[in-house]
């Protein structure tokens, strides 16, 4: 078992809609939490980033994090076509080397005019 | 900020050559991570550098890779006798020491093909 999941996807939906994209973690140190972007032939780009349970809003972004469940979630709000890319959950723990990040496989998103 | 340089940006070889990365990060982060993403899947971690030291390295980061960070600054990522296996995009990322207030900031990638 995978320390972090992802569904891959694809998931499709209409301009405007409300997405919610999803991930599980079994490894409780996990205490830094973070939401990256990818376009394809591009490097991952950080959309959110936290360190503690909650919501996190960031203008059509929302993240949440249940760390009693280990699942964390991202919200788009108004999905443009413009948002149609891999999104990527990845984590780590606070202690020793926080850049060391386990990734979740990836969702591929695609918003259509 | 001209954000994390990574060269070249596609690197087409045959089995068994070797191969040589590059990435800048930017200028003012003294933290490196070099990751390995294969098609469909999350960058996977392999290794990362605090200034020249190189702190860490992943059990994936087998005996015919090799990273260097001269001087702190750029850091070169080489694989020797290069296998189908290591076909995969390379990414560098950058950060500074603390990373709670500064997330990991990565560049393109190096995509690598092995025929």
């Amino acid at each position: 078992q995978k320390e972090v999941e992802q569904d891959p996807g694809p998931l499709s939906v209409p301009e405007g809609a409300i997405v919610s994209l999803n991930c599980t973690y079994s490894n409780s140190a996990f205490q830094y939490f973070m939401w990256y972007r990818q376009y394809s032939r591009k490097g991952p780009e950080l959309l959110m980033y936290t360190y503690s349970s909650g919501n996190k809003e960031d203008g059509r972004f929302t993240a949440q994090v249940d760390k009693s469940s280990k699942y964390i979630s991202l919200f788009i709000r108004d999905s443009q076509p413009s948002d149609s890319a891999t999104y990527l959950c990845a984590m780590s723990a606070l202690r020793g080397n926080t850049g060391k990040l386990i990734f979740g496989q990836g969702t591929t998103l695609q918003v259509k005019p | 900020d001209t954000g994390v340089s990574q060269n070249p940006r596609h690197k087409i070889t045959k089995r068994g050559q070797n191969v040589t990365f590059r990435c800048d990060p930017i200028s003012e982060h003294n933290r490196l991570y070099w990751y390995r993403q294969t098609l469909g899947q999350g960058p996977e971690f392999l290794t990362y550098f605090q200034n020249e030291a190189q702190l860490e390295k992943s059990r994936l980061l087998s005996d015919r890779f090799s990273a260097e960070r001269p001087k702190g600054s750029f850091s070169t990522l080489e694989i020797q006798r290069t296998e189908q296996g290591d076909s995969a995009m390379y990414l560098c990322a950058s950060s500074t020491r603390d990373s709670i207030n500064s997330p990991l900031h990565f560049g393109n990638g190096t995509r690598l093909t092995v025929t």
